[in-house]
């Protein structure tokens, strides 16, 4: 596609559940990156893939948080037992040779 | 590790008059820097970055910065801003290959006419 695509641009969820958010990123690009936007904040880095890899993840909160790349392609970010606090927008970013980071449009997840 | 600060929350600036925003770092290394701006409904977008050479570095939308490593600082100036200009900016400080990137908390720019 163009550009870094996100879904669902949306989602509400009940404390305690399990939710999915994934990631198209740029063809092509070997790096996949996810960040954590909360409100008045810059965003905050979690964990990058190169390739279907994980080379960073110091950035999960938590064990509930876990993200995949089995493909090398698209990425989905997995939160199990969502807590309130897990409310943010979720960005996901892209980069190929140049190294710089193509971001997507985000999923704002809400925690009820 | 890696930090990143934005002293300034927010900054009301007049069309047509200079802009400045501030940029402190702590790297232990030579750092990868980047400035990035978000409208409201858009993406984030990358203005400019520097990696290496000159210290000065030109972006997008007028906009330049310029990397003092004695200072630890990356500021971002603009000679005439435009009132599209309002947005937020966010500073960012990469490792190495600059995969693990640390962003700022922001400054919200207001332009008024």
């Amino acid at each position: 596609g163009a550009g870094v695509s996100q879904t669902p641009s949306n989602k509400v969820t009940e404390k305690g559940k399990y939710v999915e958010l994934r990631c198209d990123p740029i063809s092509g690009h070997t790096a996949l990156y996810w960040y954590r936007q909360s409100l008045g904040q810059g965003p905050e880095f979690l964990i990058y893939f190169q390739g279907t890899g994980a080379a960073d993840d110091s950035g999960l909160p938590n064990d509930r948080f876990f993200a995949v790349r089995p493909e090398g392609s698209v990425s989905t970010l997995k939160i199990q037992r969502t807590e309130r606090g897990d409310s943010a927008v979720y960005l996901c970013a892209s980069s190929g040779d140049t190294g710089e980071q193509f971001f997507g449009p985000g999923t704002r997840l809400t925690v009820l | 590790a890696q930090s990143v600060t934005q002293p300034d929350i927010h900054i009301t600036v007049s069309e047509g008059a200079s802009l400045e925003l501030r940029c402190n770092y702590s790297y232990g290394a030579t750092p990868y820097l980047f400035w990035y701006v978000q409208s409201p409904g858009q993406g984030l977008q990358l203005l400019l970055k520097y990696f290496s050479g000159d210290t000065l570095v030109q972006g997008i939308k007028g906009f330049e910065a310029e990397f003092k490593r004695s200072q630890s600082s990356f500021n971002l100036r603009k000679p005439s801003v435009h009132w599209s200009d309002a947005a937020e900016y966010f500073c960012a400080v990469g490792n190495t290959g600059g995969f693990k990137t640390i962003f700022g908390a922001g400054t919200r720019l207001f332009v008024k006419a």
